[in-house]
């Protein structure tokens, strides 16, 4: 069975600061996706980044970044100079490949950016 | 373009009753899919609809139904609600729901008195 864990749940710094969010995933399959999503307070989920489970090349997109490792099966999302903006709840979430878009999500980590 | 809409944004039911909450995909995607987000959790995957065909179900009762329309929007209908049927019903839409980023709405909150 997918299970996604996010060990994390609340963090909390002040503004310019960078912060890694953590996410492990169990998987059977051999090929998935891995996902991360923001939840600010209006509820709509944002799609952020995602990465095929072939391609374990790191990058960087804007403040946005993320380590792929899949011989521990963890998918850590860092924000670079934090901002108040960045407040919200971020979800990672294993998609299973074949007949059907299928996503696990993990329970979500509460980052509050200080100014 | 307008992104994934739903309907209504709230709404209030007893228990017993029957509610069915509305999608509109962005145009151009063809597959939906319905997620609950109870306070505090992660979504929890519900139905995928592609071509008006169920693709997946998830660990739902059998009062959970879906149906996907020909011009790609979709309804989820829950019969005989229970009190732990109050959550954030979102709906996602993709092209093909086979794996690229899904895209999802505002969510319906239902609360259940």
């Amino acid at each position: 069975a997918q299970k996604v864990t996010q060990a994390q749940t609340e963090i909390s710094v002040v503004e310019k600061e960078d912060v890694t969010l953590d996410c492990v995933y169990e998987t059977r399959d051999t090929t998935y996706y891995l996902f991360w999503y923001k939840q600010p307070p209006s509820g709509e989920l944002v799609f952020l980044i995602r990465r095929n489970s072939f391609d374990e090349q790191n990058e960087i997109s804007g403040r946005y970044s993320w380590n792929f490792q899949k011989s521990t099966s963890s998918f850590n999302f860092t924000i670079t100079a934090s901002q108040v903006v960045d407040s919200a709840v971020y979800f990672c979430a294993l998609g299973e490949t074949g007949a059907n878009s299928k996503l696990t999500f993990g329970k979500g980590i509460t980052l509050s950016v200080r100014p | 373009d307008a992104g994934v809409t739903q309907s209504p944004t709230h709404l209030i039911k007893t228990r017993g009753q029957h509610v069915t909450l509305r999608c509109s995909p962005i145009s151009g995607h063809k597959s939906v899919s319905w997620y609950q987000q109870v306070l505090g959790q992660g979504p929890q995957f519900i139905f995928q609809y592609y071509e008006k065909e169920e693709r997946g179900r998830g660990n739902f009762p059998d009062r959970f139904s879906a149906r996907q329309f020909p011009n790609y929007s979709s309804e989820l209908n829950v019969n005989a609600l229970l009190l732990g049927d109050s959550a954030l019903y979102l709906c996602a839409s993709s092209w093909l729901g086979l794996g690229e980023p899904q895209h999802f709405g505002d969510g319906t909150r239902l609360s259940i008195l």
